[in-house]
């Protein structure tokens, strides 16, 4: 299979603590995208890589949230001193950067939830 | 500010007729849109898209129609099957990022 892969799946934490995702792109894709879904909403974005670059991040991506893509392959995303506000999927997405390519495909998310 | 919209929150179709989704947006500066499935704990998938330049595109059981006047977009499913149930959204494209609507949950019964 070669998707967008998210580890992990499923992720309970404790209010305050700190927790740390990792989605592995499509291995020919040089972008990479986070989004957020909540119940009953689309996913929205986060933020946006392409190679190791960050390129956007949301005014929804608060100090506490900060995500990497250190070598252009897999990126981490990682807040810290969670909320419970940030109970949500998190959603990877990887794509080619070519101008007549623009379609996003997507990992199965990371589901958090914050006791 | 919303500027993808879904309005249906819901569509039952019966089987082997055509499903219509439906997707009005805000801003002009959209260059691109997108139809995207979604089943229970998975990702969204990709379904089809279209240019803001074009008016229609098609792929097998699937059409999307873009009316740029009016601002508004459909998915045309036909026929409708019922593997097809699902969410689906809407997402539109600018500036490299999309923006979704908040999706319509499509049933589709024998």
């Amino acid at each position: 299979d070669t998707g967008v892969s998210q580890d992990p799946r499923h992720k309970i934490t404790k209010r305050g603590q700190n927790v740390t995702f990792r989605c592995d792109p499509i291995s020919e894709h040089n972008r990479l995208y986070w989004y957020r879904q909540t119940l009953g909403q689309g996913p929205e974005f986060l933020t946006y890589f392409q190679n190791e670059a960050q390129l956007e991040k949301s005014r929804l991506l608060s100090d506490r949230f900060s995500a990497e893509r250190p070598k252009g392959s897999f990126s981490t995303l990682e807040i810290q001193r969670t909320e419970q506000g940030d109970s949500a999927m998190y959603l990877c997405a990887s794509s080619p950067q070519s101008g007549s390519s623009y379609e996003q495909y997507f990992g199965p998310g990371t589901r958090l939830t914050v006791t | 500010d919303q500027q993808v919209k879904q309005n249906s929150p819901s569509l039952s179709v019966q089987e082997g007729r055509i499903s219509i989704l439906n997707c009005d947006y805000t801003n002009s500066m959209f260059d691109y849109f997108l139809w995207y499935k979604k089943y229970p704990a998975e990702g969204p998938t990709f379904l089809i898209s279209i240019s803001s330049i074009k008016d229609k595109n098609e792929d097998g059981r699937f059409t999307v129609f873009l009316n740029k006047s009016a601002k508004h977009l459909s998915l045309h499913i036909v026929p409708s099957q019922p593997g097809d149930s699902a969410v689906y959204f809407c997402a539109a494209r600018r500036s490299d990022k999309l923006i979704f609507g908040t999706g319509t949950r499509l049933q589709v019964f024998p």
